[in-house]
């Protein structure tokens, strides 16, 4: 157990629509990236958040949006939801965001949209 | 920019003998790599890093990774592979050229050990 917590386990729905997936970071660490890893792409960086401040920008959509809160819990949003989009989300946390530390994963939100 | 490339998409090892998971990078300046693990329907662990120092580091589960400069390489190596190391592994390294710090991740290479 990494200590990262990642709410739904399993998400359903439609095209056109919009989710919101959670993530806690481990105690301690302030810093939370997003991932998203499907068959055809493989592992892509979405998004970096460090203190609640915006650090890197990866392979994120305009219909995704991300924040991390005040408690250091992060948020993804997706909207417009497109069968593409179909995958399964990762969040990780590290200390800080140096590069130099390893990052400590979630076990993952899978997302299938219908 | 940044990048790793895991040369093979599979490797097939017998349970006992040792393994190698190739990883070849291509950095501007310093190299920070890293191994990270993902078992069926987990999310990815951490193994090892390399940031400076000894060629040679050492890893969780007896892993261990040999950083070669000239040639560009962080091999993941083991001396003698268990049934329970077939998972897929991923090589990665930082990109600190876009303002932020960044991992990058190759494409991952599945580890199949047989008994």
């Amino acid at each position: 157990d990494s200590g990262v917590t990642q709410t739904p386990k399993h998400l359903i729905t439609a095209t056109g629509q919009r989710v919101t997936l959670r993530c806690s970071p481990r105690s301690g660490d302030l810093s939370v990236y997003w991932y998203q890893q499907s068959l055809d792409q493989g592992l892509q960086f979405l998004i970096q958040y460090y203190n609640g401040e915006e650090r890197a920008k990866g392979n994120i959509l305009e219909r995704f949006s991300a924040q991390q809160f005040p408690d250091l819990h992060s948020e993804l949003n997706l909207s417009s939801l497109e069968l593409g989009d179909s995958a399964l989300y990762f969040c990780a946390s590290s200390v800080v965001p140096t590069g130099y530390n390893e990052q400590f994963f979630g076990p993952g939100t899978r997302l299938t949209v219908l | 920019a940044q990048s790793v490339a895991q040369p093979e998409d599979q490797v097939n090892v017998a349970e006992g003998n040792p393994l190698t998971v190739k990883c070849t990078y291509s950095v501007s300046g310093n190299p920070y790599l890293f191994w990270y693990v993902q078992y069926p329907n987990r999310g990815l662990q951490f193994l090892l890093k390399y940031i400076t120092g000894d060629n040679l580091v050492k890893g969780s589960y007896g892993f261990e990774a040999e950083f070669n400069k000239s040639q560009t390489s962080f091999h993941l190596k083991k001396p003698s592979a268990l049934v329970s190391d077939s998972a897929l592994y991923f090589c990665a390294v930082r990109d600190d050229n876009t303002g932020g710090f960044k991992t990058i991740f190759g494409a991952g290479t599945r580890l199949f050990v047989k008994a």
